[in-house]
């Protein structure tokens, strides 16, 4: 069972430059998340989905578009790259949340980004 | 909107001491409390959770209680292992929002 899988886990782009990080899950959850980890902010919500074809803002969602097309797929795209966006990224999932029952969210390895 | 503010780190300790790691929080709800662990190069594993007030969440040695009086979730553990170094992030569930974190707290254990 792979649980979530990111992809790639390391890159660096050029400012300007564009690229589309892949979150894998194969455990059926409706929720997924990106997330940003910087030193010192702890991880910052970018965007998220309840569910196949939906997905919505986060904290901190500018310079970020999501896509949702597959219930186990959600892509991450940065269109425009800019040294801001130097971070680690975390994809996570859950199969619920809110409520008394919510449940944990399991996450990726990280996808370490650099722009330079 | 909801918050949670963690201890600010590092945290040195020697084998076998005694942990805290505190953690509050701000919600306007009921949330769901958490204690994730990050090893280095990982990503965040569920240590513990609390889904109510009172409730309390245990794994392998490590503690915390949800005193909704107080709004904290105190992460202890009696013996700390060298094992334990690790950062520890303390969350909260934001209803149909994902999880808020605190910003991490960095434990060393030496031997």
């Amino acid at each position: 069972n792979a649980g979530v899988t990111q992809t790639p886990k390391f890159r660096v782009l050029k400012t300007g430059q564009s690229m589309t990080l892949l979150c894998a899950q194969d455990m059926n959850h409706e929720y997924m998340y990106w997330y940003r980890q910087d030193p010192g902010m702890g991880l910052r919500l970018i965007h998220y989905s309840v569910g196949e074809g939906t997905t919505a803002k986060g904290e901190v969602p500018d310079g970020y578009n999501v896509s949702r097309l597959k219930k186990q797929n959600f892509l991450l795209g940065l269109e425009s790259a800019a040294p801001s966006q130097t971070s680690v990224y975390f994809c996570a999932s859950s199969s619920r949340t809110g409520g008394v029952s919510d449940t944990e969210a399991f996450f990726g390895q990280g996808t370490r980004l650099t722009v330079v | 909107g909801d918050s949670v503010t963690q201890m600010e780190g590092p945290v040195t300790l020697s084998e076998e001491a005694f942990l805290t790691i505190n953690c509050t929080y701000t919600a306007t709800g009921y949330p769901s409390l958490f204690w994730y662990v990050q090893y280095p190069g990982e990503g965040l594993q569920l240590l513990l959770k609390a889904t109510k007030a009172d409730d309390k969440g245990s794994n392998k040695g490590f503690e915390a209680t949800y005193r909704k009086e107080t709004t904290s979730f105190h992460l202890e553990k009696g013996s700390v292992q060298v094992s334990d170094s690790a950062v520890y992030f303390c969350a909260l569930s934001d209803q149909g929002k994902g999880m808020r974190f605190g910003a991490g707290t960095r434990l060393t254990v030496k031997p």
